[in-house]
């Protein structure tokens, strides 16, 4: 089975531009996460879906972050606009409704200068 | 905040067998304590989850001490692959939603 896909991998941007990333879960899973990872610290969660509506954004900046999952399968998290501190890898991971374990994908790291 | 301790680094000898603990001291009753990986440049990897029991899989044991406060992970039989940082994860349960409450893991060595 195919894994969860993210694009693009590495990003490069200067502070105050925009950036979004794309995340494809996997077939059939109903849950979609959006984590960030700032180097030498574990995962925070972003905003988690349930098939097109959102469940918790309760840590999404969202006076600069905003994300969307229109159909309930794939998924886009927009940064606008970005600052420094938001260096990081961005994760997307998904479950099955109601499911133990999540799956990651590869993650996008984004570098602000 | 995370509600789980883990030492920052922890060596071990390819083939032995590697035990990662964690502290989780004020884990909740309906709380499970959860175990994922992160090898170099990759996601996360689920590895196990537990509430009470014991549990294991084909990849590892999770002990879960009888107070609940404090658990650990067995790798029975390291290999160099098994290098990565282990993350003890209490998943917690919000108002609408579980949520995985991350620390800042435990950087495992494997070493020939």
């Amino acid at each position: 089975e195919a894994g969860v896909a993210q694009s693009p991998r590495y990003k490069i941007i200067e502070k105050r531009q925009s950036v979004a990333f794309w995340c494809n879960p996997i077939s059939g899973h109903a849950t979609l996460y959006w984590y960030q990872q700032i180097l030498g610290q574990g995962p925070k969660l972003l905003i988690q879906f349930q098939n097109n509506g959102v469940v918790d954004d309760s840590q999404l900046p969202k006076d600069r972050f905003s994300a969307e999952r229109l159909k309930g399968v794939d998924s886009t998290l927009k940064i606008q606009p970005a600052k420094l501190e938001d260096s990081a890898v961005y994760l997307c991971a998904s479950s099955q409704a109601g499911g133990t374990e999540a799956f990651f994908g590869q993650g996008t790291r984004l570098t602000v200068v | 905040d995370a509600k789980t301790t883990q030492p920052p680094s922890m060596d071990c000898a390819e083939g032995r067998a590697a035990n990662l603990p964690c502290n989780h001291s004020t884990i909740s009753g309906n709380e499970y304590v959860y175990w994922y990986r992160q090898i170099h440049s990759q996601g996360p990897q689920y590895i196990i989850h537990g509430l009470k029991n014991n549990e294991t899989n084909e990849m590892a044991s999770l002990i879960i001490t009888e107070d609940r406060k404090s658990s650990t992970l067995i790798l029975p039989h390291a290999t160099l692959r098994d290098t990565a940082v282990y993350y003890c994860i209490v998943r917690v349960t919000g108002r609408s939603n579980y949520q995985l409450i991350w620390g800042a893991g435990t950087k495992l060595i494997i070493k020939p």
